[in-house]
């Protein structure tokens, strides 16, 4: 079965740059992935930070971009500011009808 | 503004069926979307269950597709989830989720409300 995987945990500076990548066991990621990528804090609901790999969902800065990377789909925060240390979660559509998500990055920021 | 809001007992027997609403206001859920479901246990990551579409379509994790039925209420612009058989596993948090179709873009969550399995 397939899976979808991220780095467990990632560190960066405070505005530096990290990039955070969502890959298949079995296959590549491309466009047709339609990857999301969603941020969440504890307690909170998970925010959409990225939709259809690389569009920034509504009110979400700049400093976040979509891409692929080779046969993965990066996340990439320019900038990092303490307020971004969260969890990030990637979603990918692994056929018509079937997604699945990442099992989450825990990005901290010192 | 699409707000989505999950309602239904916070607690549920092993072996019994736990059933949520998601009442949905700002849009309606007869429209070009997907109405999903995903949920996360306690300290661990997020799962897709599945989604129903306005006219009924709906797709399942195969991992829960024995368990699990979504449906839609028109009348009362909401939809459910029905997951059977329920252990100690099932115990998360559930949210509810507004997909766009053409951008596939999860773009509308609910808060989220968590549902115990124990006796």
């Amino acid at each position: 079965q397939t899976v979808v995987t991220q780095e467990p945990s990632f560190s960066v500076s405070p505005g530096g740059t990290v990039t955070l990548t969502c890959g298949l066991t079995s296959g590549s990621v491309s466009t047709s992935s339609y990857t999301n990528w969603f941020q969440q804090t504890p307690g909170q609901a998970p925010r959409t930070l990225i939709y259809s790999t690389n569009t920034r969902s509504s009110g979400v800065p700049d400093r976040f971009s979509g891409s692929i990377l080779g046969n993965k789909a990066a996340l990439t925060i320019t900038g990092a500011q303490a307020d971004d240390e969260s969890d990030y979660y990637c979603l990918l559509n692994l056929h018509y009808g079937l997604w699945m998500f990442g099992g989450g990055t825990k990005l901290t920021v010192l | 503004q699409v707000r989505l809001q999950e309602s239904g007992p916070g607690l549920v027997k092993p072996s019994g069926t736990l059933s949520l609403t998601c009442a949905v206001s700002g849009d309606s859920i007869s429209s070009d979307n997907w109405w999903t479901w995903v949920r996360q246990p306690p300290g661990e990551g997020l799962e897709w269950i599945g989604e129903i579409y306005g006219s009924g379509i709906t797709y399942y994790n195969p991992s829960l597709k024995s368990r699990v039925t979504i449906s839609l209420d028109k009348s009362k612009n909401q939809f459910s989830l029905n997951l059977s058989s329920v252990t100690a596993a099932d115990t998360a948090v559930y949210y509810c989720v507004k997909k766009v179709t053409p951008t596939r873009e999860y773009d509308s969550w609910g808060l989220g409300t968590l549902v115990t399995v124990s006796s």
